[in-house]
Protein backbone atom coordinates (compact mmCIF):
# COMPACT_ATOMS: atom_id res chain seq x y z
CA UNK A 1 0.00 0.00 0.00
CA UNK A 2 1.22 3.56 -0.73
CA UNK A 3 1.95 5.53 1.81
CA UNK A 4 3.40 9.57 2.18
CA UNK A 5 3.91 11.02 4.97
CA UNK A 6 5.02 14.58 5.38
CA UNK A 7 6.90 16.65 8.25
CA UNK A 8 8.98 19.46 9.01
CA UNK A 9 6.03 21.82 8.84
CA UNK A 10 5.31 24.45 12.03
CA UNK A 11 5.59 28.11 13.17
CA UNK A 12 7.85 30.49 11.73
CA UNK A 13 8.92 34.21 11.25
CA UNK A 14 8.78 35.71 8.15
CA UNK A 15 11.76 35.49 6.34
CA UNK A 16 13.22 32.37 8.30
CA UNK A 17 13.28 28.95 6.58
CA UNK A 18 11.77 25.28 6.80
CA UNK A 19 12.54 21.97 5.27
CA UNK A 20 9.83 19.79 4.92
CA UNK A 21 9.80 16.23 4.32
CA UNK A 22 7.82 13.12 2.87
CA UNK A 23 8.54 10.01 3.18
CA UNK A 24 7.45 7.24 1.16
CA UNK A 25 6.63 3.52 0.87
CA UNK A 26 4.80 1.06 -0.62
CA UNK A 27 5.99 1.68 -3.95
CA UNK A 28 8.88 2.04 -5.85
CA UNK A 29 10.01 5.83 -4.99
CA UNK A 30 12.78 6.06 -7.57
CA UNK A 31 10.61 5.36 -10.29
CA UNK A 32 8.01 7.74 -10.00
CA UNK A 33 8.36 11.67 -10.12
CA UNK A 34 6.58 13.51 -6.91
CA UNK A 35 5.08 16.87 -6.38
CA UNK A 36 3.89 19.61 -3.37
CA UNK A 37 0.87 20.77 -3.58
CA UNK A 38 -0.20 23.50 -0.48
CA UNK A 39 -3.94 24.70 0.66
CA UNK A 40 -3.74 28.19 2.32
CA UNK A 41 -6.37 27.59 5.06
CA UNK A 42 -9.89 28.10 3.49
CA UNK A 43 -9.14 28.25 -0.28
CA UNK A 44 -8.10 26.46 -2.76
CA UNK A 45 -5.25 23.93 -4.24
CA UNK A 46 -1.95 25.23 -5.32
CA UNK A 47 0.74 23.37 -7.40
CA UNK A 48 4.01 24.12 -5.73
CA UNK A 49 6.86 22.37 -7.51
CA UNK A 50 7.30 19.14 -9.26
CA UNK A 51 10.37 16.75 -9.60
CA UNK A 52 10.63 13.81 -11.68
CA UNK A 53 12.40 10.13 -11.33
CA UNK A 54 15.42 11.75 -12.69
CA UNK A 55 15.48 15.27 -10.95
CA UNK A 56 14.29 17.36 -13.28
CA UNK A 57 12.57 20.17 -11.75
CA UNK A 58 9.66 22.78 -11.93
CA UNK A 59 8.04 25.14 -9.40
CA UNK A 60 5.31 27.99 -9.81
CA UNK A 61 6.60 31.19 -9.95
CA UNK A 62 5.08 32.09 -6.74
CA UNK A 63 8.00 30.08 -5.10
CA UNK A 64 10.74 29.91 -7.49
CA UNK A 65 13.93 30.93 -6.05
CA UNK A 66 12.86 30.55 -2.95
CA UNK A 67 11.65 26.96 -2.65
CA UNK A 68 13.72 23.90 -3.36
CA UNK A 69 12.32 20.63 -4.38
CA UNK A 70 15.07 18.01 -3.82
CA UNK A 71 14.65 13.63 -3.64
CA UNK A 72 17.15 10.71 -2.19
CA UNK A 73 15.98 7.93 -3.68
CA UNK A 74 18.25 5.84 -1.12
CA UNK A 75 16.32 7.06 1.66
CA UNK A 76 12.86 7.32 -0.49
CA UNK A 77 11.97 10.74 1.06
CA UNK A 78 11.16 13.92 -1.32
CA UNK A 79 11.82 17.34 0.49
CA UNK A 80 10.65 20.83 0.10
CA UNK A 81 13.36 23.28 0.96
CA UNK A 82 11.44 26.81 1.84
CA UNK A 83 13.46 30.21 2.18
CA UNK A 84 12.44 33.89 2.71
CA UNK A 85 9.13 32.64 3.77
CA UNK A 86 5.91 35.10 3.79
CA UNK A 87 2.57 35.41 5.71
CA UNK A 88 1.00 34.66 2.29
CA UNK A 89 2.67 31.01 2.41
CA UNK A 90 1.12 29.78 5.21
CA UNK A 91 -0.56 26.72 3.85
CA UNK A 92 -0.77 22.79 4.63
CA UNK A 93 1.49 21.62 2.07
CA UNK A 94 0.91 18.01 0.55
CA UNK A 95 2.96 15.85 -1.30
CA UNK A 96 1.47 13.95 -4.35
CA UNK A 97 2.19 10.95 -6.60
CA UNK A 98 0.97 10.40 -9.48
CA UNK A 99 -1.77 7.33 -10.02
CA UNK A 100 0.66 5.81 -13.19
CA UNK A 101 4.82 6.14 -13.19
CA UNK A 102 4.32 7.30 -17.01
CA UNK A 103 2.27 10.20 -18.75
CA UNK A 104 -0.25 12.43 -17.00
CA UNK A 105 -2.56 10.38 -14.67
CA UNK A 106 -3.78 13.24 -12.03
CA UNK A 107 -2.10 12.77 -8.26
CA UNK A 108 -3.63 9.51 -7.11
CA UNK A 109 -1.62 9.47 -3.99
CA UNK A 110 -1.26 12.13 -1.52
CA UNK A 111 -0.41 12.43 2.11
CA UNK A 112 -1.96 13.91 4.78
CA UNK A 113 -0.25 17.16 4.79
CA UNK A 114 2.12 19.15 7.30
CA UNK A 115 1.46 22.86 8.21
CA UNK A 116 3.44 25.81 7.55
CA UNK A 117 2.20 29.05 9.64
CA UNK A 118 4.49 32.44 8.87
CA UNK A 119 3.84 34.49 11.67
CA UNK A 120 5.57 37.06 13.87
CA UNK B 1 -0.97 29.85 -17.36
CA UNK B 2 -4.28 28.14 -18.34
CA UNK B 3 -6.83 29.36 -15.93
CA UNK B 4 -9.71 26.58 -15.11
CA UNK B 5 -13.10 28.38 -14.21
CA UNK B 6 -15.35 26.22 -11.93
CA UNK B 7 -19.34 26.39 -12.17
CA UNK B 8 -21.38 26.90 -10.35
CA UNK B 9 -19.16 28.10 -6.99
CA UNK B 10 -21.63 25.94 -4.85
CA UNK B 11 -24.00 23.59 -5.34
CA UNK B 12 -27.21 22.64 -3.01
CA UNK B 13 -28.84 19.18 -4.09
CA UNK B 14 -30.41 16.51 -2.15
CA UNK B 15 -29.11 12.98 -1.72
CA UNK B 16 -30.62 11.15 -4.61
CA UNK B 17 -30.65 14.24 -7.02
CA UNK B 18 -28.09 14.07 -10.15
CA UNK B 19 -24.75 16.66 -9.70
CA UNK B 20 -23.86 18.33 -12.69
CA UNK B 21 -20.34 20.47 -12.10
CA UNK B 22 -18.52 22.33 -14.78
CA UNK B 23 -14.73 23.35 -15.25
CA UNK B 24 -13.25 25.52 -18.31
CA UNK B 25 -9.84 26.32 -19.49
CA UNK B 26 -8.99 29.26 -20.74
CA UNK B 27 -7.57 27.15 -23.69
CA UNK B 28 -7.42 23.78 -24.84
CA UNK B 29 -5.95 21.36 -21.94
CA UNK B 30 -6.93 18.27 -24.60
CA UNK B 31 -8.13 15.63 -21.98
CA UNK B 32 -5.14 16.20 -19.42
CA UNK B 33 -8.35 17.25 -17.33
CA UNK B 34 -8.73 15.37 -13.59
CA UNK B 35 -11.35 16.09 -10.89
CA UNK B 36 -10.64 15.53 -7.49
CA UNK B 37 -12.78 15.68 -4.30
CA UNK B 38 -12.11 16.78 -0.88
CA UNK B 39 -13.66 16.65 2.66
CA UNK B 40 -12.87 18.70 5.72
CA UNK B 41 -9.58 17.77 7.17
CA UNK B 42 -8.65 15.38 4.29
CA UNK B 43 -6.29 15.24 1.61
CA UNK B 44 -7.78 15.70 -1.98
CA UNK B 45 -8.91 12.41 -3.91
CA UNK B 46 -8.56 11.86 -6.77
CA UNK B 47 -11.85 10.75 -9.20
CA UNK B 48 -11.48 11.15 -12.52
CA UNK B 49 -7.79 11.45 -14.71
CA UNK B 50 -7.85 12.23 -18.68
CA UNK B 51 -11.04 13.78 -18.13
CA UNK B 52 -13.03 10.41 -18.20
CA UNK B 53 -10.94 7.72 -16.56
CA UNK B 54 -12.38 6.65 -13.03
CA UNK B 55 -9.20 6.55 -10.84
CA UNK B 56 -8.96 3.37 -9.03
CA UNK B 57 -12.08 2.37 -6.61
CA UNK B 58 -14.21 5.49 -7.04
CA UNK B 59 -18.01 4.28 -7.76
CA UNK B 60 -19.49 4.32 -11.31
CA UNK B 61 -22.02 6.96 -10.10
CA UNK B 62 -18.91 9.41 -10.56
CA UNK B 63 -18.59 10.00 -14.63
CA UNK B 64 -16.26 12.83 -16.34
CA UNK B 65 -16.40 14.29 -19.84
CA UNK B 66 -15.81 16.92 -22.21
CA UNK B 67 -12.35 17.83 -23.92
CA UNK B 68 -10.80 20.45 -25.13
CA UNK B 69 -11.93 23.60 -22.92
CA UNK B 70 -15.21 22.32 -21.78
CA UNK B 71 -15.63 19.74 -18.95
CA UNK B 72 -18.18 18.30 -16.57
CA UNK B 73 -17.92 16.04 -13.55
CA UNK B 74 -21.58 14.16 -13.32
CA UNK B 75 -22.39 12.19 -9.94
CA UNK B 76 -25.41 10.36 -11.68
CA UNK B 77 -26.81 9.50 -7.67
CA UNK B 78 -25.74 11.58 -4.90
CA UNK B 79 -25.14 9.62 -1.48
CA UNK B 80 -24.79 11.78 1.42
CA UNK B 81 -20.53 11.06 1.39
CA UNK B 82 -20.70 13.23 -1.72
CA UNK B 83 -21.02 16.30 -0.12
CA UNK B 84 -17.57 17.99 -0.65
CA UNK B 85 -15.69 20.62 -2.45
CA UNK B 86 -14.47 19.33 -6.06
CA UNK B 87 -11.82 20.50 -7.88
CA UNK B 88 -10.59 20.09 -11.76
CA UNK B 89 -6.95 20.24 -12.53
CA UNK B 90 -5.20 20.66 -15.88
CA UNK B 91 -1.83 19.47 -16.70
CA UNK B 92 -1.62 20.09 -20.79
CA UNK B 93 0.71 23.06 -20.65
CA UNK B 94 2.73 22.93 -17.66
CA UNK B 95 4.54 23.86 -16.06
CA UNK B 96 2.28 25.31 -13.84
CA UNK B 97 0.01 22.61 -13.33
CA UNK B 98 -3.18 25.08 -12.66
CA UNK B 99 -6.53 24.24 -10.39
CA UNK B 100 -10.09 25.41 -10.49
CA UNK B 101 -11.14 27.47 -7.23
CA UNK B 102 -13.49 24.54 -6.84
CA UNK B 103 -17.50 24.34 -6.58
CA UNK B 104 -18.73 23.31 -2.84
CA UNK B 105 -21.53 20.65 -2.83
CA UNK B 106 -23.84 21.32 -0.03
CA UNK B 107 -26.72 19.39 1.10
CA UNK B 108 -30.02 21.37 0.63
Amino acid sequence: EVHLVESGGGLVQPGGSLRLSCAASGFTFSSFSMHWVRQAPGKGLEWVSYISSSSSIHSADSVRGRFTISRDNAKNSLYLQINSLRAEDTAMYYCARPLISSGWSGFGYWGQGTLVAVSS
Amino acid sequence: EIVLTQSPATLSLSPGERATLSCRASQSVSTSLAWYQQKPGQAPRLLIYDASNRATGIPARFSGSGSGTDFTLTISSLEPEDFAVYYCQQRSNWPPITFGQGTRLEIK
